[in-house]
């Protein structure tokens, strides 16, 4: 069965950065885009940027251009989201999503890591 | 950026009564829409994609429609573990944005 699975909760001071991960398995991991998603506490759902694992080919919301890199390891199977210059409104929970009979929406879900900033 | 609303953003219901749920797209978005359903510490679940398909796994009870710019989703005869937050999303240029989502809530 397909499974992410993210890194554990993170506590970072404002201007550091963050890197999380996700353990992909149980399908082909470089078929289907790879994207992270991110929940402020008691917000809504705000897509921050995909990743094509077979190229290494990223895409990003406006909003997080230049303050978030999206990498991949084949070998692992394994995604990685580096958030930097880090604020108190960064503090959120960060989930890693992907595809599956729907093609292109977010079939499956990470777990989740939350990520809280603060001094 | 396509901005997506919803409406309402709470609906207040009974057990087996019928939620009609909207999204509203700023400009068309053809069918590139999908329906999530999310409950409180929980990673959200994919119900509809392409507007109207299905996702796997899911109940007959859910039920999506629209093109262009408005959609609707629609639960038949809610059911106890339905009462949750949807997020609508598009995919249109390949950028993805979600709606602020709808509260389905117990009456």
């Amino acid at each position: 069965q397909v499974q992410l699975v993210q890194s554990g909760a993170e506590v970072k001071k404002p201007g550091a950065s963050v890197k999380v991960s996700c353990k992909a398995s149980g399908y082909t991991f470089t078929g289907y885009y790879l994207h992270w998603v991110r929940q402020a506490p008691g917000q809504g759902l705000e897509w921050m940027g995909r990743i094509n694992p077979n190229s290494g080919e990223t895409k990003f919301a406006q909003k997080f251009q230049g303050r978030v890199t999206l990498t991949r390891d084949t070998s692992i199977t394994t995604a990685y989201m580096d958030l930097s210059r880090l604020r108190s409104d960064d503090t959120a929970v960060y989930y890693c999503a992907t595809a599956g009979n729907s093609l292109y929406f977010f079939d499956f879900w990470g777990q989740g890591t939350l990520v809280i900033v603060s001094s | 950026e396509i901005v997506l609303t919803q409406s309402p953003a709470t609906l207040s219901l009974s057990p087996g009564e019928r939620a009609t749920l909207s999204c509203r797209a700023s400009q068309s978005i053809r069918n590139y829409l999908a329906w999530y359903q999310q409950k409180p510490g929980q990673a959200p679940r994919l119900l509809i994609y392409d507007a109207s398909n299905r996702a796997t796994g899911i109940p007959a009870r859910f039920s999506g429609s629209g093109s262009g710019t408005d959609f609707t989703l629609i639960i038949n005869s809610l059911e106890p573990e339905d009462f949750a937050v949807y997020y609508c999303q598009q995919r249109s240029n390949w950028l993805f944005t979600f709606g602020p989502g709808t509260k389905v809530d117990v009456k």
